[in-house]
């Protein structure tokens, strides 16, 4: 059973609008998310995190929703740029140090110029 | 540089032949872990290691071994590889929450 869910394995956005990324969760006991971003070729790089104790956290053009109720996270970035498009994993886990990760499938963003 | 690196990047090899695929991190890191990655699934932890000579399986663990005899190395073993251990595999380490990831091996079994 999955409990880190993109259900989006695609998403086109034109250059300079907004991206917004989505992911669901179905583990109560998840307290940390993280999103990764994965160029070809390249090992995923981590891009921002939010604990459950916050609705949002910002970080440049990078801002991520959590609505824990509805288990449900999202990525938004603003303004997009052809250099956002990459894959993108939601990730999870139940502690703040040194424990596993749980990643979605992801979501390949396209920035279209 | 901080760095997490793997060798090889690239390996093509045939089904039973032994083959181990090393990791290590320059960051004084506890915690390392290896991941595979296929179209449609995403990543998947294939073992992990909280410290020095302790491991535990991930979610995908069958066919693999590997070892923690230092704090810097991380090596993933495959005993007797098979054409479904064909994946780029990645090897991650962290002190905290957020794991650094390695430039990825991309092995193909035949």
């Amino acid at each position: 059973d999955q409990q880190v869910k993109q259900n989006s394995p695609s998403l086109s956005v034109q250059e300079g609008r907004i991206s917004i990324l989505n992911c669901d969760y179905t583990n109560s006991m998840f307290d940390y998310f993280l999103w990764y971003k994965k160029y070809p070729a390249e090992g995923p790089t981590f891009l921002i995190s939010i604990s459950s104790i916050k609705d949002k956290n910002e970080d440049g053009r990078f801002t991520v929703f959590l609505n824990k109720s509805a288990k449900h996270l999202s990525l938004h970035i603003v303004p997009s740029q052809p250099g956002d498009s990459a894959v993108y994993f939601c990730a999870a886990t139940p502690n703040s140090g040194n424990t596993p990760l749980v990643f979605g499938k992801g979501t390949r963003l396209s920035v279209i110029a | 540089e901080a760095q997490v690196t793997q060798n090889p990047r690239y390996l093509i090899t045939v089904t039973g032949k032994k083959l181990t695929v090393t990791c290590s991190q320059n960051m004084n890191h506890e915690y390392m872990s290896w991941y595979r990655q296929d179209p449609g699934l995403g990543l998947r932890q294939i073992y992990y290691s909280m410290n020095v000579e302790v491991t535990d399986k991930g979610d995908v663990p069958e066919g693999y071994k590997v070892s923690r005899k230092e704090k810097r190395n991380f090596p993933l073993i495959l005993e007797s590889p098979s054409p479904n251990q064909t994946s780029l595999y990645f090897c991650a380490s962290s002190s905290g929450l957020a794991q650094f990831f390695g430039p990825g091996t991309r092995l193909t079994v035949l």
